[in-house]
């Protein structure tokens, strides 16, 4: 049971250069977002989506951008790469269903971003 | 959306209970309350969830008080492995509100 899977684990950018990171989670998961953390911070939401075919902003979407085309994938998209953009970004899902932990969210292991 | 706020920082030692408190003033009538935990270079990991009263698991428990607008987090004879940063969440899970926004967080230094 693999949850949910992030790809790259590690990545090195240059300023101005676009990358995609992957999000992939098993668990037929309505619910997935994204979240970022800066070192010795706490996390930060960019995007998040109720299903396949919508999204919506979080609280620093700037710079990025998702798409869902799928349950299982939620990819996070950022263009022009910029310094401030360093840090560790966290995918994560959850059901919508009722039931005792139904706010349980499920994170992937992190992708750790520095843009030189 | 319910803001929470937690202390900071909290220090400890091998053997005692210690309680983190969070408290959440606008709270609304559908919001549940969760907590996490997160070890460095780890993603958070769900740790206990209430909506009131108290709930138990083998971990933890979770008592919020009938106004609903704090929760506190007791972890029973903590050990060094509890050194973490520990996350209160509140949302309404099954409804409109589907931002997860999380607080500052507590980080926890448990001392042998």
């Amino acid at each position: 049971n693999a949850g949910v899977t992030q790809t790259p684990k590690f990545r090195i950018l240059k300023i101005g250069q676009s990358m995609t990171l992957q999000c992939t989670q098993d668990m037929n998961h309505n619910y997935m977002y994204w979240y970022r953390q800066d070192p010795g911070m706490g996390l930060k939401l960019i995007y998040y989506s109720v299903g396949a075919g919508i999204t919506d902003k979080g609280e620093v979407p700037n710079g990025y951008n998702v798409s869902r085309s799928t349950t299982e994938d939620f990819p996070l998209r950022l263009e022009l790469a910029a310094p401030s953009q360093t840090s560790v970004y966290f995918c994560a899902s959850r059901s919508g269903t009722s039931g005792t932990r139904t706010g349980e969210l499920f994170f992937g292991e992190g992708s750790r971003l520095t843009v030189l | 959306l319910a803001k929470t706020t937690q202390p900071i920082s909290m220090d400890s030692y091998e053997g005692q209970e210690v309680n983190i408190t969070c408290s959440h003033n606008n709270i609304a009538t559908n919001d549940y309350i969760t907590w996490y935990q997160q070890f460095p270079s780890q993603g958070p990991r769900f740790i206990i969830q209430g909506y009131k009263t108290k709930v138990t698991n083998e971990v933890a428990s979770l008592f919020i008080p009938a106004d609903r607008k704090s929760s506190t987090l007791s972890l029973p004879r903590v050990s060094l492995s509890d050194t973490a940063v520990y996350y209160c969440l509140v949302g309404n899970y099954g409804g409109a509100t589907n931002k997860l926004i999380f607080g500052t967080g507590t980080l926890l230094a448990v001392q042998p």
